[in-house]
C-alpha cells in the first residue's frame, strides 16, 4: 500500500540536544511538507519541498532544519534553538501541481524536558 | 492518544442525525478547499475537496458547500455513525500552490 511513514511514534528528548523526525514516502510526490500540531490550533507549517534539493521556509521555521536528498525522503530536525519543541509534527506529501490533496503521515509525538 | 481535541468548539450529535460543521476562511484568493478528519493519534484524513468554481460537492454520506461571498465553508454529515467521533479541520490554498492553512478545527463527539 502506498503512504507516508513517520517515525518514530513518540520521540523523548532532553533540553538542548537535536532530534531527528523521520518521513518516508512511495506515493511518487514530489511535493513534502512538515507541519507543527498544538492542542486547540490548526496545523502550521514549518517547511516545505516541491523538488528533490529544494526546500522552502514555511511560517514557523525558526529552529527546525531540512533536507531533500531524495524524492521519498523529507527529514526534519529540531534543534536546540527552537524554544517550545514539545508537539505533535505531521509529514504530508501532495503532486506538485495546484488542487492537489495533501496525504498525511501518522505523526511523531515529541516531547521536550 | 494526542490531545489535539482540547480547547476546541465542541458539536455533539445523536447517532443517526446529521451534522453540519463550519468554517471560515479569511482569503478571498484562495481557490481550493479541503476537508480533513483527525482521529486521536492519527494523522488527518482527507474526506472531500471542492475547487472555488463550485458551490457544492457530494461524497458518500458527505457534502460540502462553499458560499465565496461570505468565505464560508461546510461539511454535511449524512445519518452521522459513531465512528465519525473526530476533529474535522477545513484546508485552504492560496495563490502559493501546494501551500495550505488550516482551520483550528471542531470536534464531533457522535452519542450512540
Amino acid at each position: 500500500d502506498g503512504g507516508i511513514t513517520q517515525s518514530p511514534k513518540y520521540l523523548f528528548r532532553k533540553e538542548g540536544q537535536n532530534v531527528t523526525l523521520s518521513c518516508e514516502q512511495n506515493l511518487n510526490h514530489d511535493a513534502m511538507y512538515w507541519y507543527r500540531q498544538d492542542p486547540g490550533q490548526g496545523l502550521r507549517l514549518i517547511y516545505y519541498s516541491q523538488i528533490v534539493n529544494d526546500f522552502q521556509k514555511g511560517d514557523i521555521a525558526e529552529g527546525y532544519s531540512v533536507s531533500r536528498e531524495k524524492k521519498e525522503s523529507f527529514p526534519l530536525t529540531v534543534t536546540s534553538a527552537q524554544k517550545n519543541p514539545t508537539a505533535f509534527y505531521l509529514c504530508a506529501s501532495s503532486l506538485r501541481q495546484g488542487n492537489s490533496p495533501l496525504h498525511f503521515g501518522n505523526g511523531t509525538r515529541l516531547t521536550v524536558t | 492518544g494526542e490531545s489535539v481535541g482540547l480547547h476546541l468548539p465542541t458539536l455533539s450529535v445523536q447517532e443517526g442525525d446529521n451534522s453540519i460543521i463550519n468554517c471560515a476562511y479569511s482569503n478571498s484568493a484562495s481557490d481550493y478547499f479541503i476537508w480533513y478528519k483527525q482521529e486521536s493519534g492519527k494523522g488527518p484524513q482527507f474526506i472531500i475537496d471542492i475547487r472555488s468554481n463550485m458551490d457544492k460537492r457530494q461524497g458518500q454520506r458527505v457534502t460540502v458547500l462553499l458560499n465565496k461571498t461570505v468565505k464560508h465553508l461546510s461539511l454535511q454529515i449524512a445519518a452521522t455513525q459513531p465512528g465519525d467521533s473526530a476533529v474535522y479541520f477545513c484546508a485552504d490554498e492560496r495563490e502559493d500552490f501546494n501551500k495550505f492553512y488550516f482551520g483550528s478545527g471542531t470536534k464531533l463527539n457522535v452519542k450512540p
